[in-house]
């Protein structure tokens, strides 16, 4: 089946720190992946995507790079701010599974001053 | 107007009650969706609607019923409910689904239920 692997929380950095959250995935087929955010009393928002091996997904400073040699679709940030704490959700979904997305457990990421 | 607007935000229940929680978009979106968030959980599918047909349930019990009026809003309709159906409920819109499926989901901030 189908599943998304998220590295456990929380994340706990200090501002301007280097942020990777980990993401490795397992699916039938050739999946497009993404990364949602849910800010604290919030929905959950897309932050980026990408559909094919090797796309890079960016967006706020995030960037993710879809790796298909080591089915891996991981979170970076360069210099991360106090209002980027949130839980960070990694998924999959395939074409053809008609509107499901496979989410992953979460990562809550707290950044300290 | 990128919004998903859910309505109440906050709700409390008894387990006899009938309540409904109300989603609205008015994006243009031919899809809708029902997702339930327990704390520290992903969210899990519950109810797709495309072009105001239900297209997927996710075998949720029937004390759940949900109703698609017109293609900008979308209900869900509480009946004897039981504690463990305490949860964030968020309401979410896409493009399409099926065909026009991308995977992007645009999310309401989500009605906090509690069943006492």
């Amino acid at each position: 089946g189908n599943s998304v692997t998220q590295m456990e929380g929380p994340v706990t950095l200090s501002e301007e720190a280097f942020l990777t959250i980990n993401c490795t995935y397992t699916a039938t087929g050739y999946p497009s992946l993404f990364w949602y955010v849910q800010y604290p009393g919030e929905g959950l928002q897309l932050l980026l995507k990408a559909t094919k091996a090797d796309d890079k997904g960016s967006n706020k400073g995030f960037e993710a790079t879809y790796r298909k040699e080591t089915t891996s679709f991981h979170l970076e940030k360069g210099s991360v701010q106090v209002s980027d704490s949130a839980v960070y959700f990694c998924a999959l979904t395939l074409t053809g599974t008609a509107s499901k997305l496979t989410f992953g457990t979460g990562t809550r990421l707290q950044v300290t001053l | 107007d990128t919004e998903v607007t859910q309505t109440p935000k906050h709700l409390v229940m008894g387990m006899t009650n009938k309540k409904s929680l109300k989603c609205e978009q008015h994006m243009g979106h031919r899809a809708m969706y029902w997702y339930k968030q327990k704390a520290k959980k992903p969210p899990e599918l519950m109810f797709v609607y495309s072009y105001e047909k239900l297209s997927i349930n996710e075998s949720v019990p029937s004390r759940f019923s949900p109703e698609c009026p017109n293609s900008s809003l979308l209900n869900l309709h509480l009946h004897a409910l039981q504690p463990e159906d305490s949860a964030l409920y968020l309401c979410a819109s896409s493009q399409g689904a099926s065909g026009g499926w991308t995977g992007e989901l645009f999310f309401g901030e989500g009605s906090r239920l509690t069943v006492l």
